[in-house]
């Protein structure tokens, strides 16, 4: 079966500082993978996906990034963290090809920016 | 206008009520609709998809007004564990493969003894 791993579960960072959030999917091959946040009290807004190693579209201007160095790996970075970029950061995968679904969460992280 | 639509509630109801749930999209090229729950502070997961034809998943129900860009979910004899926030979801496949999946920010469900 198919599971996700993302990691921290928590972190607390300082303004400027930089981010390395990794999320790994085991059980599966070429999945497309994806980053969402969730600000308190907003919906989840996706961030990034990837539908292959090195292909990362971007949905929205940011202060993020986010890379795809290995098939089941995603890793989503900043250089400088602002304090908006506090939230919950969930990494997701669904099935490879046009319409896969479901789409299935990690954990999630939890990151304030102080 | 927001892509996908919800009322945030707090819905508080009784156990053993029906509560229903509505949700309302603005984009008529959206191809395939769910309905997620997320417990405070828990990842979302997802609860059923949602057909053309209605559906129906034990105590859950889920309808499609395409023409309205409409949907809805309907639950049935609450139970405690129903306390979560329910999120609509409307999906669009990408250019280049993938999904968007566009998440309306929650209606929120109390069940009470």
């Amino acid at each position: 079966s198919q599971t996700i791993h993302q990691w921290p579960a928590t972190l607390v960072q300082p303004v400027g500082s930089p981010l390395s959030l990794e999320c790994t999917v085991e059980g599966t091959s070429n999945p497309n993978l994806y980053w969402y946040r969730q600000a308190a009290g907003r919906g989840l807004q996706l961030l990034f996906y990837s539908v292959g190693i090195g292909q990362i579209s971007s949905e929205v201007p940011q202060n993020l990034s986010a890379s795809r160095p290995q098939d089941r790996q995603f890793i989503l970075s900043s250089k400088k963290l602002l304090l908006s970029d506090s939230g919950f950061y969930l990494c997701a995968w669904s099935p490879p090809g046009q319409g896969g679904f479901p789409l299935h969460f990690g954990n999630g992280t939890r990151l304030t920016v102080t | 206008r927001k892509e996908v639509e919800q009322d945030p509630g707090p819905f508080n109801v009784p156990e053993g009520a029906t509560v229903a749930f509505n949700c309302t999209y603005s984009n008529s090229a959206s191809q395939s609709f769910f309905w997620y729950r997320q417990d405070c502070r828990k990842e979302p997961k997802l609860l059923m998809s949602v057909y053309s034809s209605g559906n129906e998943d034990g105590r859950f129900t889920a309808q499609l007004n395409r023409a309205s860009q409409y949907i809805s979910l309907l639950i049935r004899d609450s139970k405690l564990s129903d306390s979560a926030t329910y999120l609509c979801v409307v999906n669009f496949i990408l250019t280049g493969g993938g999904n968007k999946l566009t998440f309306g920010t929650g209606t929120q469900l109390k069940v009470e003894l």
